[in-house]
């Protein structure tokens, strides 16, 4: 059973546009949820988390949305860049679980 | 301060062999987590360990183990391999202490199995 689900495996945007990642999650027990970012051959590379007590968290170019009620998060990028085209991947924990749950993953590409 | 350093990078084993991947975390870093992922499941959670103990483990059969060293570094084996054990095997480092902590994963293991 897939507890986080990332339902668009890719995700075509032109440079300077906004890219919206989405990602939806079931366990209700979750708290705490992050973004990593993979390029091909490498590790995912952390990007933006957000706790459940909270509904948006900026850093730089990168804002992630959290909805409680509907069990979706979002990470809005913008403006886009070339260097953003890799693939995302959504993840959530609870608070004593000392381990991440991975969505399936959005490959962006970034259209110059 | 260095990353975390999965070795080796890339390896090919016979079915039937067994494996063993290392893993050394930021200096610093107690917890080491194992993270297995392929094309058709994704990135799933193999175990954790802190201080030398595991503190979690994720739903894979006994053939997959892992240990922790005094040093932090931590191994992982998998005997008796099977085709569908080709994957990309991903370690995270972390303090491994407080409620919400970040994860550091290293470029990871591609395995093959032949």
């Amino acid at each position: 059973d897939q507890q986080v689900k990332q339902n668009s495996p890719s995700l075509s945007v032109q440079e300077g546009r906004i890219s919206i990642l989405n990602c939806d999650y079931t366990n209700s027990m979750f708290d705490y949820f992050l973004w990593y970012k993979k390029y091909p051959a490498e590790g995912p590379t952390f990007l933006i988390s957000i706790s459940s007590i909270k509904d948006k968290n900026e850093d730089g170019r990168f804002t992630v949305f959290l909805n409680k009620s509907a069990k979706h998060l979002s990470l809005h990028i913008v403006p886009s860049q070339p260097g953003d085209s890799a693939v995302y991947f959504c993840a959530a924990t609870d608070g004593g679980a000392q381990k991440l749950v991975f969505g399936q993953g959005t490959r962006l590409t970034i259209n110059p | 301060k260095a990353g975390v350093t999965q070795t080796p990078r890339y390896l090919i084993k016979t079915r039937g062999q067994q494996v063993t991947l290392s893993c050394s975390p930021i200096s610093g870093h107690r917890s080491v987590s194992w993270y297995q992922q392929t094309p058709g499941q994704g990135l799933q959670f193999l175990f954790e360990y802190f201080s030398e103990t595991q503190r979690n483990k994720g739903n894979f059969p006994g053939r997959f183990s892992g240990r922790q060293f005094s040093n932090s570094r931590s191994e992982m084996n998998v005997s008796t391999l099977e085709l569908g054990d080709s994957a990309l095997y991903l370690c995270a480092s972390s303090s491994g202490v407080g409620t919400y902590y970040g994860y550091t994963f290293g470029s990871g293991t591609r395995l093959t199995v032949v």
